[in-house]
């Protein structure tokens, strides 16, 4: 079964509207999450590194006002796009790993579509 | 250069046939090596680890060659089933700083 779940799988908005995206880990505690962007035919590329407690680090490119996350426990990481656009239409990932396992869990991922 | 790369693609290939997908990647401090399988608008599933010495899984064979930085999967008797986009998958280091290819589309046709 899923060991990382993300909340929704899909949502269409409104351009100028906020979308907050959930990842959730299941029966284990992850201080780190990974958000990732995907848009079509393009591979998986790094947003940010959300850290319980303290704040998130956002790759090169990324707005952080933007895209603001939050990681308030350690079972729970959200990423809010603000004032979204349509060319935020894209697919978002979360993953969080776990002790003494190298390979990365995903969410199932969130389907956004800006109109 | 980028951190991984891997072999653009598409690959069509008959049902039964063999087909390799190669990755480098530029990192040499790398720690740990994956092929996952993305299907259609769902998320990256685990599909193998890639150990130095080879391994294999049933139809599936990962290969990794530290010294040249290459990563390989051999898929033998493809099926339909197989049809999807394999990705190519570094992990920095153990923290699951993990780094993606572009992925390698395949289509096996009947």
């Amino acid at each position: 079964g899923a060991v990382v779940s993300q909340h929704p799988s899909w949502v269409i908005c409104k351009s100028g509207t906020s979308v907050k995206i959930e990842c959730r880990s299941l029966d284990f505690q992850a201080t780190t999450m990974f958000w990732y962007r995907q848009f079509p035919k393009q591979s998986l590329m790094l947003m940010a590194t959300s850290n319980e407690g303290s704040k998130a680090t956002y790759e090169q490119g990324v707005e952080k006002d933007k895209f603001l996350i939050n990681h308030a426990s350690l079972t729970l990481s959200t990423l809010t796009v603000t004032s979204a656009h349509p060319e935020d239409s894209s697919f978002y990932i979360c993953s969080a790993p776990i002790l003494s396992h190298t390979e990365a869990f995903f969410g199932q991922g969130t389907r956004l579509t800006v109109v | 250069r980028k951190e991984v790369e891997q072999d653009p693609g598409p690959f069509n290939v008959p049902e039964g046939a063999t087909v390799a997908f190669n990755c480098t990647y530029s990192n040499s401090a790398s720690q740990s090596f994956f092929w996952y399988r993305q299907d259609c608008r769902k998320e990256p599933k685990l599909l193998m680890s890639v150990y130095s010495s080879g391994n294999e899984d049933g139809r599936f064979t990962a290969q990794l060659n530290r010294a040249s930085q290459y990563i390989s999967l051999l898929i033998r008797d493809s099926k339909l089933s197989d049809s999807a986009t394999y990705l190519c998958v570094v992990n920095l280091n153990n923290n699951n700083d993990m780094r993606f290819g572009a992925g390698t589309r395949l289509t096996v046709k009947p």
